[in-house]
């Protein structure tokens, strides 16, 4: 089962506003990943994060590791129609192999 | 194209039906990913080649569900006698690296099992 706790569940925002997300766990992840994924089509990586306390940007997003290792965080600034879609934290360790541990993602959705 | 292709995108199936669904990795990814998605939920692993190796299986819900690669390119899930808990969305992932945290997904296969 997930492992790994993703809030908040759904955001509803407008169009130009910034938006903040974040996954939790119980257990140290030594890699954190953001998706996106749309109806029908599969998740996009969005981000990839190797080390406790980075910060690293593609765009208008922005994720952290944080320094216990057993979270993460993904903003989306100045948000736009095209933003709307699942975002899914992934977590992987070595423990479990090349293995990626995912939440049950926030639903965003964007009004114009 | 440049991406992860699977095959079919829908499938039926009766109950106690046998299905084979297949992907195509990134070419020249070494590493390749099975996992099932359950709607309204994220991913979960069912299984891991590295090139035609099987490295983890741990994640194959029964013995119903088998995974192949034979040529290390290729892979197909085939989910023998399929019951109605089987329908999901299996997604296909490949990664350049032998131990790849970054993986690149396909489009999935739905799978209704009626």
């Amino acid at each position: 089962g997930q492992q790994l706790n993703q809030s908040p569940q759904s955001m509803f925002i407008q169009e130009g506003e910034d938006v903040s997300m974040n996954c939790t766990s119980s257990s140290i992840f030594n890699t954190w990943l953001w998706y996106k994924q749309d109806p029908g089509e599969g998740p996009v990586l969005l981000i990839a994060l190797y080390k406790a306390g980075e910060l690293t940007s593609n765009g208008r997003l922005t994720a952290q590791f944080g320094i216990t290792r057993k979270d993460s965080f993904l903003n989306i600034s100045a948000s736009i129609p095209s933003d709307v879609g699942i975002y899914f934290c992934a977590g992987g360790r070595e423990s479990s192999g090349s293995r990626l541990t995912f939440g049950e993602g926030t639903q965003l959705t964007v009004n114009p | 194209g440049a991406g992860v292709s699977q095959s079919p995108r829908y499938k039926v199936a009766k109950r106690g039906q046998d299905v084979a669904l297949r992907c195509d990795p990134i070419s020249g990814h070494v590493s390749l990913f099975w996992y099932q998605q359950a709607l309204g939920q994220g991913p979960e692993f069912l299984t891991y080649f590295q090139n035609e190796a099987q490295l983890d299986k741990s994640g194959l819900p029964s013995d119903r569900f088998f995974a192949e690669r034979p040529e290390g390119s290729v892979s197909t899930l085939k989910i023998q006698r399929t019951q109605q808990e089987d329908s999901a969305v299996y997604l296909c992932a490949s990664s350049k690296q032998t131990s790849g945290y970054e993986q690149y997904f396909g489009p999935g296969t739905r799978l209704t099992v009626t």
